[in-house]
Formats: C-alpha cells, structure tokens, sequence
C-alpha cells in the first residue's frame, strides 16, 4: 500500500497569507494525485487532480504542483473561508489518502 | 447540477449489518462510477471501494474484502453499500462520491453509521 504523508500536521497563518502544503508519497505516484478540502460537517471537495489540475470552480489561488513522490498544495492569498483540513488522495497503486493538514486561523 | 443524496443515520449492533444508499441526479448514472470513503469520529479519510455503475465492476479496499459489497441500481441511479459483521471500529460517517478519472468530484452528505451494543 502506498502510504502518503503529508506536511505540517498544523499550519497557523493569517488571511491574506500565502500557504504551502507537502504530501510525500512512499513511492512514486507519477501524477496521479488529488487534493480535497474538507470543513467541519461537511463533505471533502476535491480543488486538484492530477497533481496541478484545478477541479470545476476552484478558484486560481489554489495551485497543486509535483510528480513522482514529493508534491505541493500552494493557496497564494488565504481567504477566511479556506481554513479546512486538506487531504492528499494517490490513484496509482488502489487509491489512499494522506492524515490531513489543517490550516487554521493564527 | 450534480447531486448524491444518501440515506438516513444507522445504529447497529456489533456483528450486524448495514446498507447504505446513495441516489444520483444531475448526470448520466452509467457514464460513471461511485466510490465509498469512509471517516471514523476526528479522523482522516479511508477510501472503501469503487464501482461501475456502467457494467457492476468493483475494486474493494483489501481491508474490507469479503465484508463489504457494492451494488447499483441503474433504473433508479442509486448506488448501495453494503457492510457486515460490523465492529466498533466501523463506526463512521460514510460517503458516496460520483467517480471522475479515478477522483471523486462530487460527494454525497454522509451517512453516520454507529455500532454499538
């Protein structure tokens, strides 16, 4: 099983700060990765699938880069409403998902 | 638009089992599939399983093969999860989620299945 850890567990920044999530694979992915955002209560909303593609409607501050084992969820500019826990999901070996990452309002 | 509404909130008793629906509108049901993921109470995600709402193909976690079963009903769009011999540790919300190039692009609301003697 392909095991995805992701990086901090906690992030702490402000609005208007730029934030960078890791996920590091156990072996490589190729691009075959997705991030999801999740809020209290609700479902996860998939933002990134093939490592850089934004999904339906996520808007351009959120950007997904890497390949291979090591990769990036970059937000340019925090808004309030993007305080969540993110996930990082591989597709290339069944599909797993990572701990989460949870950005949280400094 | 797009829409997964899943049923009601289950309590069952270890050894139990239980079946979870999950009804689609807004696309074609038969053009995708319908993954399962589940998340225990303050905890991460746990994908269970995928199925093709085209032909019935599955694909289980191997965690829970031999416990879990997925099924589809094309002439009502609602897809079904089934899991037996539940255990405490089953106890979570359980999601259904419309699959798009082996991604899950739209989700239903949850279902909070608890076991509990």
């Amino acid at each position: 099983e392909i095991v995805l850890t992701q990086s901090p567990a906690t992030l702490s920044l402000s609005p208007g700060e730029r934030a960078t999530l890791s996920c590091r694979a156990s072996q490589s992915v190729s691009s075959y990765l997705a991030w999801y955002q999740q809020k209290p209560g609700q479902a996860p909303r998939l933002l990134i699938y093939d490592a850089s593609n934004r999904a339906t409607g996520i808007p351009a501050r959120f950007s997904g880069s890497g390949s291979g084992t090591d990769f990036t969820l970059t937000i340019s500019s925090l808004e309030p409403e993007d305080f969540a826990v993110y996930y990082c999901q591989q597709r290339s070996n069944w599909r797993t998902f990572g701990q989460g990452t949870k950005l949280e309002i400094k | 638009q797009v829409q997964l509404v899943q049923s009601g909130a289950e309590v069952k008793k270890p050894g139990a089992s239980v079946k979870v629906s999950c009804k689609a509108s807004g696309y074609t049901f038969t053009s995708y599939g319908i993954s399962w993921v589940r998340q225990a109470p303050g905890q991460g995600l746990e994908w269970m399983g995928w199925i093709s709402a085209y032909n019935g193909n599955t694909n289980y976690a191997q965690k829970l093969q031999g416990r879990v079963t997925m099924t589809t009903d094309t002439s009502t769009s609602t897809a079904y999860m089934e899991l037996r011999s539940l255990r405490s540790d089953d106890t979570a919300v359980y999601y259904c989620a419309r699959d798009h190039r082996d991604y899950e692009d739209y989700w239903g609301q949850g279902t909070l299945v608890t076991v509990s003697s």
